[in-house]
C-alpha cells in the first residue's frame, strides 16, 4: 500500500515564486492535514480538511492556500514564496475523529531562496 | 491553544543504555500516541494509548498513559543504533467528526555505537 504519497521531494523556489505541493491518499481517509517542520518548533498545523469539501485553518496559515480536490487529494499552494516558509512539508491523512492518529507522507523539502 | 510540553529536547546515548522522555499537558486528553520520525522521512505510529493508567509495548518500547490523563512516558530499553530519530507525543480529543492531533516538539535520540 502506498498510503499518503507526497510529490515533489525536494524543491527550490526563487522568492515570490509560487508553486503546488501535492499529496494523495489511497486509504479512503475523510480527513487530511499539511504541516510544516521547522528545527526546534516541532510539527505546526498549517491547514486542514475534514472532509471533502472543507478546509480549516491551524496554526501558521498565512501565506498558503489549500484545495481539497477530491476525497483522495489535498493540494498546498504557495502564491508568493518567501525564505521564512523555507521548511519541510508533511502530509497526513486520517479516518474521522483520528482515535488511531495520522498516516504521514514522507515530506517535501523546500528552500526558498 | 492546548500545548504539549516534550522532555529532553535532546539526548545523547551509548548503545546498550535505556531511555526515557515524557510528556505533560495543562489539560486533560482521551488518546497519547507516540511517533518516531527516521531522519528524511515522516513520523510513524509507534504506540497508542487509550486509558489513563495504560501502560503499553512494543518490542523494546513502553509507553503509559498518565492516571491524571495530563501526561505520558515512553521508555526504550537497551537502545540500538536505528533507534536515532526524533520521537513525538501527540495528545487527541476526539469527539464527532473532529480529531486534530495536539504534538510536542520532539525528544531527539543520538546513539553512539
Amino acid at each position: 500500500n502506498a498510503g499518503v504519497t507526497q510529490t515533489p521531494k525536494f524543491q527550490v523556489l526563487k522568492t515570490g515564486q509560487s508553486m503546488t505541493l501535492q499529496c494523495a491518499q489511497d486509504m479512503n481517509h475523510n480527513s487530511m492535514y499539511w504541516y510544516r517542520q521547522d528545527p526546534g518548533m516541532g510539527l505546526r498545523l498549517i491547514y486542514y480538511s475534514a472532509s471533502e469539501g472543507t478546509t480549516d485553518k491551524g496554526e501558521v496559515p498565512n501565506g498558503y492556500n489549500v484545495s481539497r480536490l477530491n476525497k483522495r487529494e489535498f493540494s498546498l499552494r504557495l502564491e508568493s514564496a518567501a525564505p521564512s516558509q523555507t521548511s519541510v512539508y508533511f502530509c497526513a491523512s486520517s479516518p474521522p475523529g483520528a482515535v488511531y492518529g495520522y498516516t504521514f507522507g514522507s515530506g517535501t523539502r523546500l528552500t526558498v531562496v | 491553544g492546548q500545548q504539549l510540553n516534550q522532555s529532553p529536547q535532546s539526548m545523547f546515548i551509548q548503545e546498550g543504555e535505556d531511555v526515557s522522555m515524557n510528556c505533560t499537558s495543562s489539560s486533560i486528553f482521551n488518546t497519547w500516541l507516540w511517533y518516531k520520525q527516521d531522519p528524511g522521512e515522516g513520523p510513524v505510529l509507534l504506540i497508542a494509548l487509550y486509558k489513563a493508567g495504560e501502560l503499553t509495548s512494543n518490542g523494546r518500547l513502553t509507553a503509559q498513559f498518565g492516571i491524571t490523563r495530563k501526561d505520558s512516558f515512553l521508555n526504550i530499553s537497551a537502545s540500538i543504533p536505528s533507534d536515532v530519530g526524533i520521537y513525538f507525543c501527540a495528545g487527541l480529543n476526539y469527539g464527532g467528526s473532529q480529531g486534530n492531533l495536539i504534538f510536542g516538539k520532539g525528544t531527539k535520540l543520538s546513539v553512539k555505537p
